[in-house]
């Protein structure tokens, strides 16, 4: 059964930071994985998505890596601004419609 | 514009009662999902549908029921059944292209159940 798991749960940091945000993952035969940003109270947007053939993705002032074989990706955001706060979450797509997984979260405050 | 919209984003019910939420479509997208979401835990699978007329069971189907008659639109009925109903419940609809399978988000709708 597929596990994700976000690391770390909760990160504050100050505006202009730059910050990793990781998730790892425990079956490296997975499809694609995909970053979500959630605000409070709203729904999951996509931010980016890497195919299982694929290193790295970006957009803007985001990116994001995939190691399958070790079972990991980050998020790489770069000078951070306070907009950036909200719960960043993974989701590992294992093999049909059904097979996703979603971490837990990391909930992240930029402080101006 | 093209998205998921759900509605209503609020709902109060008394514990007893069938509630039932919807969910819209209009990304032209096969499969859709119903999830839960609680504090302090990921997102919970109730029910996936990949064409009209199917869907099937996710991790924690019980007390809950779906129909998929046409495929713009996916309703979850939350019963009388359902222990713990007081939750955040979103919408999902996916698309497979290239490979990779990409999820997309409704607004989501927090039910109370008092």
């Amino acid at each position: 059964k597929q596990e994700v798991t976000q690391i770390p749960a909760a990160l504050s940091v100050p505006e202009g930071e730059n910050l990793v945000l990781n998730c790892s993952f425990t079956d490296s035969a997975i499809y694609n994985l995909q970053w979500f940003r959630q605000d409070p109270g709203k729904g999951l947007t996509s931010l980016l998505l890497i195919q299982s053939s694929q290193r790295e993705q970006t957009s803007g002032r985001l990116n994001a890596s995939l190691d399958k074989s070790s079972g990991r990706s980050t998020l790489y955001i770069a000078a951070s601004q306070p907009g950036d706060s909200a719960t960043y979450l993974c989701a590992v797509f294992s093999g049909g419609y059904q097979k996703v997984t979603f971490g837990i979260g990391t909930k992240l405050q930029v402080i101006p | 514009d093209g998205g998921i919209t759900q509605s209503p984003k609020y709902l109060f019910r008394k514990e007893g009662q069938n509630v039932t939420l919807s969910c819209e479509q209009n990304l032209n997208h096969d499969a859709m999902y119903w999830y839960r979401q609680d504090p302090g835990q990921g997102l919970r699978l109730i029910y996936y549908s990949q064409i009209v007329n199917d869907f099937q069971k996710g991790d924690i189907a019980e007390g809950y029921s779906v129909s998929r008659e046409k495929k713009e639109s996916f309703p979850l009925t939350v019963t009388s059944a359902q222990k713990n109903p007081t939750a955040f419940y979103l919408c999902a609809s996916s698309t497979y292209f290239g490979g990779a399978y990409e999820q997309y988000f409704g607004p989501g709708t927090r039910l109370t159940v008092t």
